[in-house]
């Protein structure tokens, strides 16, 4: 089975502009989370969709939004880059059924190479 | 407030010697997973190894295994015999029953030296 997909890998842009992420969950995957990874924050957990529907949500300003398509792929948009938004952005795919019942690989969130986001 | 601490931000393990990772959670919930990643310099998170709040026995997987103790809320990661491809940043990591969304960690930055 093909691993989580990420692209782009790099991406440059300028305060003030918009981007576009993009995820591709495993075959059989319904579950795409997104995190941003920060040196001073660590991981953070920005949204869930499961089903093309926003199941989870972190604390993240409206700037960050998502969606997630019929095929389980899901875009992540970050409007009015800030400095601050410069991070590895992750996203992870899951079964994404509730509860904790099953093996690791029923439950366990697999995570892409990840987007480096640098903002200027 | 679910947390997850780790307090060792970084270690040095000489090779083929063994090395305990640690990590204690905080939640109020019953029902939860712990999960561990290691994060190589490529930035993926590659998943470890898991433990779910009611399995009896410690997982184990390969070369790692889960120190699962529950009363004291702690959840340490052991890796036999390191090797130099062990060199990474690890990630435990806690998840609720009741949602999706994973916490981290800070991590612990494991070098294996040679």
């Amino acid at each position: 089975k093909a691993g989580v997909t990420q692209t782009p890998r790099y991406l440059i842009k300028t305060r003030g502009q918009q981007v576009t992420l993009s995820c591709s969950p495993i075959s059989g995957h319904r579950s795409v989370s997104w995190y941003q990874q920060t040196p001073g924050q660590g991981l953070q957990f920005l949204f869930e969709y499961f089903s093309e529907t926003q199941r989870n949500k972190g604390n993240f300003p409206g700037r960050f939004s998502g969606r997630q398509f019929s095929n389980s792929r899901s875009e992540m948009n970050v409007s009015t880059l800030e400095l601050g938004d410069s991070a590895l952005y992750l996203c992870a795919s899951s079964l994404g059924g509730r509860g904790l019942a099953g093996s690791p690989a029923d439950i366990g969130q697999y995570f892409g190479p990840g987007t480096r986001l640098t903002v200027t | 407030a679910q947390k997850i601490t780790q307090t060792q931000p970084g270690m040095f393990v000489q090779e083929k010697e063994a090395v305990t990772l640690d990590c204690t959670y905080d939640t109020s919930d019953q029902s939860y997973g712990l999960f561990w990643y290691k994060q190589p310099s490529s930035g993926e998170m590659i998943f470890l190894i898991y433990q779910g709040s009611y399995d009896e026995q410690n997982a184990t997987e390969g070369r790692y295994s889960l120190n699962f103790q529950k009363a004291r809320k702690s959840a340490n990661l052991v890796i036999s015999a390191s090797q130099l491809g062990d060199s990474a940043m690890y990630f435990c990591a806690m998840t609720l029953n009741r949602d999706d969304k994973i916490i981290f960690g800070k991590g612990t930055r494991l070098h294996i030296l040679p």
